[in-house]
């Protein structure tokens, strides 16, 4: 059974950093593509990043970019995104999901239950 | 990365059929077959009902189906139950290399 399971999540101060990890198995992870999508409370999604099985392609939203940086280390099945310069407007519940294949144009299949970042002073 | 627009709300009575229609531009659902729609229950997580435009992943019902046309993406439910009662978000690929998801839908079965 394919599992994405996030952890990492909690109560930061804006301007503070936070990193999140996801911890894949059921699946070759070093075969997909895997993406980070947000939900703010009560909103809808919102696509974060994406990294390409081998990294040798990633992607920001306009939103993140900058601040933001994904990574993944295949070895131990697990991907990650650094959270830096952290603002209200990125408290949400944050989604680690799979891609369909390894490049960046398959779209998500899985879906982990998320972790929660909340950004408050 | 505008989102893609979609209807805040649709509705329909069990046994009908609905659609709940995506509109981006010719950058993202008009230039790729890659649009997928998701259902979302409250406090669950999103789950996949149609990829690459109009494939269903095993285990979907046959009564959800998509479609496309030009820069417009729909995704039809057929003989409309209870348990369809969600939200529901599309999502396309763009020529930024990135992904845009639809504000989403909230479908009521009346």
């Amino acid at each position: 059974e394919v599992q994405l399971v996030e952890s990492g999540g909690g109560l930061v101060q804006p301007g503070r950093s936070l990193r999140l990890s996801c911890a894949a198995s059921g699946f070759n992870f070093d075969d997909y593509a895997m993406h980070w999508v947000r939900q703010a409370p009560g909103k809808g999604l919102e696509w974060v990043s994406l990294i390409t099985w081998n990294s040798d392609k990633i992607a920001y939203a306009d939103s993140v970019k900058g601040r933001f940086t994904i990574s993944r280390d295949n070895a131990k099945n697990s991907l990650y995104v650094q959270m830096n310069s952290l603002k209200t407007e990125d408290t949400a519940l944050y989604y680690c999901a799979k891609g369909g294949g390894p490049y960046d144009y398959y779209g998500i299949d899985v879906w982990g239950q998320g972790t929660t970042v909340t950004v408050s002073s | 990365q505008s989102a893609l627009t979609q209807p805040a709300s649709v509705s329909g009575s069990p046994g009908q059929s609905i659609t709940i229609s995506c509109t981006g531009t010719s950058s993202d659902v008009g230039r790729y077959s890659f649009v997928s729609w998701y259902q979302q229950y409250p406090d669950k997580a999103p789950k996949v009902m149609i990829y690459d435009v109009s494939a269903r992943p095993s285990g979907v019902s046959d009564r959800f189906s998509g479609s496309k046309s030009g820069n417009t993406a729909s995704l039809t439910i057929s003989s409309l139950q209870a348990e369809d009662e969600a939200d529901y978000y599309c999502s396309s690929y763009s020529t930024s290399g990135t992904w845009v998801f639809g504000g989403g839908t909230k479908l009521t079965v009346l």
